[in-house]
């Protein structure tokens, strides 16, 4: 079992962004995918998951309107992707497989640095 | 709202020592619970599920405890590479919950 997720991005203010989180080594159809974001020298925070099998996104109180969650499933992929960038979306955005709502696999982390 | 609580934020101990870490929930988790472990630049890792299951490849000398809103995860004996943070987590199917985290450094 894999995640393996985009590379690091800097982006400006009011800017958008899409991360990626690609699996491999299982059925993705089988797994949802959640997303959990860590701010710099913070602890976790989760920020939604999203239903593999029908697509459907569910998200944290406070990662509504700008996050969306998605899917291509001919790829076993899942995005991530924030509009209206602040500077307080900077973190580390990690994707981690779902098993019965336990997060037992994780990608290695999208580092966003929001900057003017 | 379940609020989950870990302490000490700091545990300051020698390889070899054991540690214990607690995680309190402000309402009954049943038996819902689980451990990461998180190195510096790293991701975390799943150490336990469902309050005293190891994950698959975990080592013996972890170990979980608890139901309700009390829970503990035991180090037995500390390893070089055991010096890390680590997080509970509530296994919620509509708003999983992280506790702040406990972070276990080398005496």
């Amino acid at each position: 079992v894999q995640l393996v997720q985009s590379g690091s991005e800097l982006k400006k203010p009011g800017a958008s962004v899409k991360l990626s989180c690609k699996t491999s080594g299982y059925s993705f159809n089988k797994h949802a995918v959640n997303w959990v974001r860590q701010a710099p020298g913070q602890g976790l925070e989760w920020l939604g998951w999203i239903n593999t099998n029908t697509g459907n996104p569910t998200y944290a109180p406070g990662f509504t309107g700008r996050f969306v969650l998605s899917l291509d499933t001919s790829v076993s992929t899942a995005y991530l992707q924030i509009n209206s960038l602040r500077p307080d979306d900077t973190a580390v955005y990690y994707c981690a497989r779902d098993d019965n709502w336990y997060f037992d696999f994780w990608g290695q982390g999208a580092l966003l640095t929001v900057s003017s | 709202e379940i609020v989950l609580t870990q302490s000490p934020a700091t545990l300051s101990l020698s390889p070899g020592e054991s540690a214990t870490l607690s995680c309190r929930a402000s309402q009954s988790l049943s038996s819902y619970l689980a451990w990461y472990q998180q190195k510096p630049g790293r991701a975390p890792r799943l150490l336990i599920y469902d309050a005293s299951n190891r994950a698959t490849g975990i080592p013996a000398r972890f170990s979980g405890s608890g139901s309700g809103t009390d829970f503990t995860l035991t180090i037995s004996s500390l390893e070089p590479e055991d010096f890390a943070v680590y997080y509970c987590h509530y296994r919620s199917t509509w708003r999983p919950i992280f506790g702040p985290g406990t972070k276990v450094d080398i005496k």
